[in-house]
């Protein structure tokens, strides 16, 4: 069984600061997708980014980056200028691809407040 | 566009009532998902239809019943539920299983 883990419940921090989410993760998968899902009090959860895990170089969009490191299962999210409408729930989550087994499991998640 | 809609956005219903969720996408998605996700937890697996069969029900209970009547849409009919049914219910896409899923914009229901 996989598991996800943020040990970050709560973070906050000044507007156009960076901020850096951690994700750890256990799985005795090789082949696997690793995602950062957002989810702001309106409470749609909205993909952020995706990251693969047989790519090597790190994905990035727009603002956001991950630092994936594959041998230590690790994942953390990193957020450049952050802005008042980062402030959400952002949830690790990962997803092996294992035929019949592709289900996604999500960290317990990390609340971010930005602070004007 | 990867957008899916769910209504209705709100739901309250008594324990003896017969409702319905409903969740479409006209993205040509093939897998369907629906998730529970009680408040300041992680969203939950409930069920996963693929190519409009059910392919993962997570042991939820006989009152909840889904339903694929086409690749477009998702149904979640609802009947006898608990209070501690109440919950946000998401509904999530993806292009196939094993690739990344879209969600919607969820259902808050309450049951009293």
């Amino acid at each position: 069984a996989q598991t996800v883990t943020q040990s970050q419940p709560e973070m906050s921090v000044q507007e156009a600061e960076t901020v850096t989410l951690s994700c750890t993760y256990d799985t005795s998968e090789s082949n696997y997708y690793l995602f950062w899902y957002k989810q702001p009090p309106s409470r749609q959860m909205i993909l952020v980014i995706r990251q693969e895990a047989y790519k090597q170089q790190n994905a990035t969009e727009n603002r956001f980056s991950v630092n994936f490191q594959k041998a230590a299962k690790s994942f953390s999210l990193k957020i450049s200028d952050s802005q008042l409408g980062d402030t959400a729930m952002y949830f690790c989550a990962f997803m092996p691809l294992n035929f019949g087994n592709e289900k996604l499991t999500f960290g317990t998640g990390t609340r971010l407040t930005i602070i004007p | 566009d990867t957008e899916v809609t769910q209504t209705p956005k709100h739901l309250v219903m008594g324990m003896t009532n017969k409702k319905s969720l409903k969740c479409e996408q006209h993205m040509g998605h093939r897998a369907m998902y629906w998730y529970k996700q009680k408040a300041k937890k992680p969203p939950e697996l409930m069920f996963v239809y693929s190519y409009e069969k059910l392919s993962i029900n997570e042991s939820v209970p006989s009152r909840f019943s889904p339903e694929c009547p086409n690749s477009s849409l998702l149904n979640l009919h609802l009947h006898a539920l608990q209070p501690e049914d109440s919950a946000l219910y998401l509904c999530a896409s993806s292009p196939d299983r094993g690739e990344t899923q879209y969600f919607g914009p969820g259902t808050r229901l309450l049951v009293l």
